[in-house]
């Protein structure tokens, strides 16, 4: 098993850009997440999906929209990118909302 | 979710016992306590986690009070490699939990 994959690894975007940030497990999970950490913070909840074809707005959702159509893959968009979204993308999942969750790698992304 | 308090950082010395503790007076009957850690450029990973009972796993082992208002992360022998962030975070027994993660506990680790 690869696990959570993340692409890309590290992207720049300009002002007003837009893009969408990939994440995919292969542990048949139901639960997956994605949360954004700015320097030395902890992680602050965007978006998380329960199930395919269900999402819902965590902390800080602004900005950001998501989809679930399958339970593999859980993409993060970015609309109009703002220097506030400069951060560092994680996306996790979990078997359900009691058990263990597992991270990717993460996503930098630098908005200038 | 309910709040947890942790110290902001912590020092230790390799090979010994390491004690992070936790803090969480408002918790829930059926809130889990859940450990993350979170290495240098990493994405967080899971310690361990419980509910009433101290727990034991390959990685650590969690002590728990008996009025589960705080518990005790147990690194028994602190390597290099522990020093990371340590996220101590409770997680609500239902069909729609998160995980909501404070500024955690930096460990540092010395040779």
């Amino acid at each position: 098993n690869a696990g959570v994959t993340q692409t890309p690894k590290f992207r720049i975007l300009k002002i007003g850009q837009s893009m969408t940030l990939q994440c995919a497990q292969d542990m048949n999970h139901n639960y997956m997440y994605w949360y954004r950490q700015d320097p030395g913070m902890g992680l602050k909840l965007i978006y998380y999906s329960v199930g395919a074809g269900i999402t819902d707005k965590g902390e800080v959702p602004n900005g950001y929209n998501v989809s679930r159509s399958t339970t593999e893959y859980f993409p993060l968009r970015l609309e109009l990118a703002a220097p506030s979204q400069t951060s560092v993308y994680f996306c996790a999942s979990s078997l359900d909302g009691r058990t263990e969750a597992f991270f990717g790698q993460g996503t930098r992304l630098t908005v200038v | 979710d309910a709040k947890t308090t942790q110290p902001n950082s912590m020092e230790s010395n390799e090979e010994e016992p390491v004690h992070l503790p936790c803090n969480h007076s408002t918790i829930s009957g059926t809130d889990y306590i859940h450990w993350y850690r979170q290495l240098p450029s990493q994405g967080p990973e899971y310690v361990i986690h419980g509910l009433t009972s101290n727990v034991n796993n390959r990685m650590a082992s969690l002590a728990i009070a008996e009025d589960r208002k705080s518990s005790t992360l147990i690194l028994h022998r602190a390597t290099l490699r522990d020093a990371a962030v340590y996220y101590c975070i409770l997680r609500a027994d239902s069909g729609y939990s998160t995980l909501t993660f404070g500024k955690g506990t930096m460990l540092l680790v010395s040779p």
